[in-house]
């Protein structure tokens, strides 16, 4: 596609629900990311996939959250129980290929509400 | 480690005036540094990014930045601002090797008044 492209793109979510956030990085690109940005902050870092395998998943906050590539292309976020604290929005960004100068390009997001 | 500092909340400019919005940063090695625009509900979209050669990066919308090692900062300009260019400006830093992923800073508002 023509850029990365999120769904769902709103969601609410009760207390103790699992979640699962879906990325279609643009077509080609190699390197994928998950970012969580709350209101009013900077994105922040959760995991990093080049082709199918997670090299980074320092930014994960807790073991509630995972992510997976299985075929190097679509990615999902899962947050299992959710807590309020997870309201935020999650942006997921791609990027040609693993080099370190190449522009990376974000999705316009999933924002996650947890009621 | 790496980090960045935006030290403005928030910028106000009159419409047609120069605007100036503030980064610095910190990296072990060389920096890659990149600047995105997030509008309301949207995505960040990038605008420019210094990666080698000459300090001064020009990029969208006639907004440019200039790297400056000394200072290690890495501020983001324009000539002459546009209501439109009303929205939150990121600067972010990673370094030119090891780890993939940007570090940014909180965001800036900007506000251009007419």
């Amino acid at each position: 596609g023509a850029g990365v492209s999120q769904s769902p793109r709103y969601k609410v979510a009760k207390r103790g629900q699992d979640v699962a956030l879906r990325c279609d990085p643009i077509s080609g690109h190699v390197s994928l990311f998950w970012y969580q940005q709350a209101l009013g902050q900077g994105p922040e870092f959760l995991t990093y996939f080049q082709n199918e395998a997670q090299l980074d998943k320092s930014g994960l906050p807790s073991d509630r959250f995972f992510a997976e590539r299985p075929e190097g292309s679509v990615s999902t976020l899962k947050i299992q129980r959710t807590q309020q604290e997870d309201s935020a929005v999650y942006l997921c960004a791609s990027s040609i290929q693993g080099a370190e100068g190449n522009t990376i390009y974000f999705g316009e997001g999933s924002w996650l509400t947890v009621v | 480690a790496q980090s960045v500092a935006q030290p403005e909340d928030q910028v106000n400019v009159a419409e047609g005036n120069p605007l100036t919005v503030k980064c610095t940063y910190s990296v072990s090695g060389n920096p890659y540094l990149f600047w995105y625009v997030q509008y309301p509900n949207r995505g960040l979209q990038f605008l420019l990014k210094y990666i080698t050669g000459d300090n001064l990066v020009k990029g969208s919308y006639g907004f440019e930045a200039e790297f400056n090692k000394s200072q290690t900062s890495f501020h983001l300009k324009k000539p002459s601002a546009l209501v439109s260019d009303s929205a939150l400006y990121f600067c972010a830093v990673k370094r030119d090797t090891g780890r993939r992923a940007l570090t940014f800073g909180s965001g800036t508002r900007l506000q251009v008044q007419p």
